[in-house]
């Protein structure tokens, strides 16, 4: 596609239950970069991909996240057993490379009741 | 890890009105990238710098990188309210991970 896709673009769900959220990444875009944007806050880094590797999941806040990406493409990140604190904006980047530009995807606003 | 601060954390200017933000960097700079966002929406490339010295413009917009490659500033000549929003910097640090400061709010008042 001509952008990141990311979806949902917005989510509502209740506290203690499964969420998956999910990010296209520009065709032929090798590296991927998942955010965390909470109200008022900078940009948290979660997690980085190199192809279908992740080399840096240091920012990840809790065994409760977790992502994959399959084919060097499509990214999916997991919460599980939601909590109100996990409330934010999800941000999903692209790049071909270091020396290039990083293409932002519209987020996923989630939100834990 | 590389840590980036922005100066100021926000500004307020009347229109047509000249400003510049700062982005400081604790460690050398491979790769300075500026960002825009505005509220409830993803982040919009506007620049990215790499080499000491260098400076680029798009439209009204200018960002420089200094010669010591630790810090970049951002200038915006003749300011509107299209230019309000956050403005971020981020940099790559040597292992490959893509780090923002915590933002500028700039509002352009007509």
């Amino acid at each position: 596609g001509a952008g990141v896709s990311q979806s949902p673009s917005n989510k509502v769900t209740e506290k203690g239950k499964d969420v998956e959220l999910r990010c296209d990444p520009i065709s032929g875009h090798t590296a991927l970069y998942w955010y965390r944007q909470s109200l008022g806050q900078g940009l948290e880094f979660l997690i980085y991909f190199q192809g279908n590797s992740a080399p840096d999941k240091s920012g990840l806040p809790s065994d409760r996240f977790s992502a994959e990406r399959t084919g060097g493409s499509v990214s999916t990140l997991t919460i599980q057993r939601t909590q109100q604190e996990d409330s934010a904006v999800y941000l999903c980047a692209s790049s071909p490379g270091i020396n290039y530009g990083y293409t932002f995807g519209s987020g996923t606003r989630l939100t834990v009741v | 890890s590389q840590e980036l601060e922005q100066s100021p954390q926000s500004l307020i200017v009347q229109e047509g009105k000249n400003l510049t933000i700062n982005c400081t960097s604790s460690k050398t700079l491979y790769g300075l990238y500026w960002y825009k966002q505005k509220y409830g929406e993803g982040l919009i490339f506007l620049m990215m710098l790499q080499k000491g010295g260098e400076e680029k413009s798009h439209e009204k917009i200018t960002a420089k990188l200094d010669e010591k490659k630790q810090q970049s500033s951002l200038h915006i000549t003749a300011s509107q309210p299209s230019h309000a929003g956050i403005y971020l910097c981020g940099a790559v640090g040597s292992n490959y991970k893509l780090t923002f400061g915590k933002g500028t709010l700039l509002t352009v008042n007509p």
